[in-house]
């Protein structure tokens, strides 16, 4: 089955800085790569997802890069805020027969120090 | 716009006991998951299901079991509680039909079991 590794897993910057984080996916057969944002003790909330036909995507201040070669996809986010404090999960989604369960990396604990 | 929702939001349960968590999708949404979350750790999918019929199986105990209901609000169900089992339990939606992935998650309802 798919495996989700993410790193670093924990990652501490100062405001205005830019945070990046990292993941690698098993599964070729993979073709959607969220990334959720949460909060201690909130849902996790889709921040940005890019699919396998797109090498990179941007929303604001966080984009998103995919390289299906390597098997690996980044967050990035510029001009940190305190309010980026958070845990970030990367995923990635197989594909069964109508079933997309999402296979979580054990994410990132962003800290954003003002 | 509608999210997803979860009750009970909070549940402290006895060893051994039985506990039943409650899902509704968000409106014309044709898939849910729940997902199991332990203190620290990323989301573990447990099961899902597509148009009320089981479409993928996790890692889910024996002593767990779901269903998706006709209006399309699904249950959990867990009996002989152990201590293992407390952990915060997400629902999510999606609408795979049209092939959109993204997952939405509800609020979880966190099980506490002594």
């Amino acid at each position: 089955g798919e495996n989700v590794e993410q790193h670093p897993s924990t990652l501490s910057v100062q405001e205005g800085d830019s945070a990046v984080i990292k993941c690698t996916y098993s599964d070729s057969a993979s073709n959607y790569f969220p990334w959720y944002k949460q909060e201690l003790g909130k849902r996790p909330q889709l921040i940005i997802d890019i699919r396998s036909n797109v090498g990179e995507k941007k929303d604001q201040r966080i984009a998103v890069t995919l390289n299906k070669t390597a098997k690996h996809f980044s967050l990035h986010i510029t001009e940190t805020q305190p309010e980026d404090s958070a845990v970030y999960f990367c995923a990635a989604i197989i594909t069964q027969g109508g079933s997309e369960k999402l296979v979580f990396g054990k994410g990132m604990k962003l800290t954003v120090n003002p | 716009a509608a999210g997803v929702i979860q009750s009970p939001r909070h549940l402290i349960k006895e060893k051994r006991e039985t506990a039943t968590l409650k899902c509704y999708p968000i409106p014309r949404h044709d898939t849910v998951y729940w997902y199991q979350q332990g203190p620290g750790q990323d989301p573990q999918f447990l099961i899902s299901f597509y148009e009320k019929m089981q479409s993928d199986k996790g890692s889910i105990p024996d002593r767990f079991s779901a269903q998706q209901f006709s209006d399309y609000h699904s249950e959990l169900n867990m009996s002989s509680l152990e201590l293992g089992d407390s952990a915060l339990y997400f629902c999510a939606s999606s609408l795979i039909s049209d092939n959109s992935y993204e997952q939405y998650f509800g609020p979880g309802t966190r099980l506490t079991v002594t």
